[in-house]
């Protein structure tokens, strides 16, 4: 079966530009996390959801970012105004649901590059 | 400070040898504990998941170790084959915050031939 695929792969962009980043879950799956991972670090949180709703979104840097999941199953995150320091892998998960022993699905990741 | 800590960040070993990951964390309480492997490019895959109760759980050639009265856990590859390079990132769940999980920065593992 498909597992999270997340879109697109690579982005460079220029500072100060807006982007979309896409995941899609795995069908069914109600938990979606969205992480950034620097390199030689492991990934950070930034939001969860649950369902519709952002249940957590505490791991989001500041408001430039967004994340939004209208039907319960795509999630996007949105970035304004993107700087240098925004360069990463945003890393999508997605889980049948939040309980301690739901494993986290990930996809491959997108990588963002601002120049 | 990070919860996790990994040792060492990175290693090389020739094909067929056998190598040991370490990781220390602090979180508590504690529910579980994952290895994941990942290779380049590619998002975290789960090798094994491990509560308190357990010492050793092993998943083919991976073997990870638990001591939750030290903290301390280990990921041992026996017979190392090149498809073992990857990273080996460590991650910790604990209670209450169910979904947050608290990631280690991972040790470089590159089997050479």
């Amino acid at each position: 079966g498909a597992g999270v695929s997340q879109t697109p792969s690579n982005k460079v962009t220029e500072k100060g530009k807006y982007v979309e980043l896409r995941c899609d879950p795995i069908s069914g799956h109600t938990a979606l996390y969205w992480y950034r991972q620097s390199l030689g670090q492991g990934p950070e949180f930034l939001i969860y959801f649950q369902g519709t709703g952002a249940a957590d979104d505490s791991g989001l840097p500041n408001d430039r970012f967004f994340a939004v999941r209208p039907e319960g199953s795509v999630s996007t995150l949105k970035i304004q105004r993107t700087e240098r320091g925004d360069s990463a892998v945003y890393l999508c998960a997605s889980s049948s649901g939040n309980g301690p022993y739901n494993e986290q699905f990930f996809g491959p990741g997108t990588r963002l590059t601002v120049l | 400070k990070n919860q996790v800590e990994q040792s060492p960040q990175s290693l090389i070993i020739l094909e067929g040898k056998n190598c040991t990951l370490q990781c220390n964390y602090t979180v508590s309480p504690f529910s579980n504990l994952r290895w994941y492997k990942q290779d380049t490019g590619r998002g975290p895959v789960s090798l094994t998941i491990m509560t308190f109760s357990e010492n050793t759980k092993s998943n083919g050639r991976y073997t990870a170790t638990l001591d939750a009265d030290t903290k301390q856990s280990s990921l041992h590859i026996t017979a190392s084959q090149l498809s073992d390079s990857a990273s080996y990132i460590c991650v910790v769940r604990g209670f209450g915050n169910d979904y947050k999980l608290s990631f280690g920065a991972g040790t470089t593992v590159t089997v050479r031939a």
